[in-house]
């Protein structure tokens, strides 16, 4: 079975502009959630998708949003962003969602800089 | 406010001796508990977990243990392998509200062979 798949995996952008990423779950998860990791902040919760309804959704700001497709592929988008922005950013997938299996399976990952 | 808070950001191991990662917590609300171990350039994959009524959980040479008055959890590692050098990151399922994930900040192993 494939697993988590992200792209793109490394990514340049400048001040002010946006930026899509996206997530291929593995076949038959229905639950995408996604995640920023910096350097001495671990893994940061952005958003839970399920079905293509946000379920759940941390402290970011609204420039961060995400959505599902019925195929469960999700994207998130970042808008005006920031030198701050500048981290790793993981999906997970898991079948059922975080409140029903509490294994999720992590992608590798895009790594995003912000000039 | 770090709910999950892992203290020691880097950890040396001579291969063979034990490993012990600590992680603390202030939330009373988290039923479960797990490890994740990261390589470079991979993401994180699930290791071992315990629900919080238990104290103890083992699955070859990893064990959890949990101690809920103190608001602390342990992975121990034994014997430790030079291929055991990762990132280890704890994270706390929360049930207050919708259930959602919190992760610690990681602790940097590296075994010594």
């Amino acid at each position: 079975k494939a697993g988590v798949t992200q792209t793109p995996r490394y990514l340049i952008k400048t001040r002010g502009q946006q930026v899509t990423l996206s997530c291929s779950p593995i076949s038959g998860h229905r639950s995408v959630s996604w995640y920023q990791q910096t350097p001495g902040q671990g893994l940061q919760f952005l958003f839970e998708y399920f079905s293509e309804t946000q379920r759940n959704k941390g402290n970011f700001p609204g420039r961060f949003s995400g959505r599902q497709f019925s195929n469960s592929r999700s994207e998130m988008n970042v808008s005006t962003l920031e030198l701050g922005d500048s981290a790793l950013y993981l999906c997970a997938s898991s079948l059922e969602g975080q409140g029903y299996g509490h294994e999720q399976f992590f992608g590798p990952g895009t790594r995003l800089t912000v000039l | 406010d770090q709910q999950v808070k892992q203290n020691s950001p880097s950890l040396s191991v001579q291969e063979g001796r034990i490993s012990i990662l600590n992680c603390d917590y202030t939330n009373s609300m988290f039923d479960y508990f797990l490890w994740y171990k990261k390589y470079p350039a991979e993401g994180p994959t699930f290791l071992i977990s315990i629900s919080s009524i238990k104290d103890k959980n083992e699955d070859g040479r990893f064990t959890v243990f949990l101690n809920k008055s103190a608001k602390h959890l342990s992975l121990h590692i034994v014997p430790s392998q030079p291929g055991d050098s990762a990132v280890y990151f704890c994270a706390a399922r929360t049930t207050s509200g919708t259930y959602k994930y919190i992760f610690g900040t990681g602790t940097r192993l590296k075994v010594l062979a």
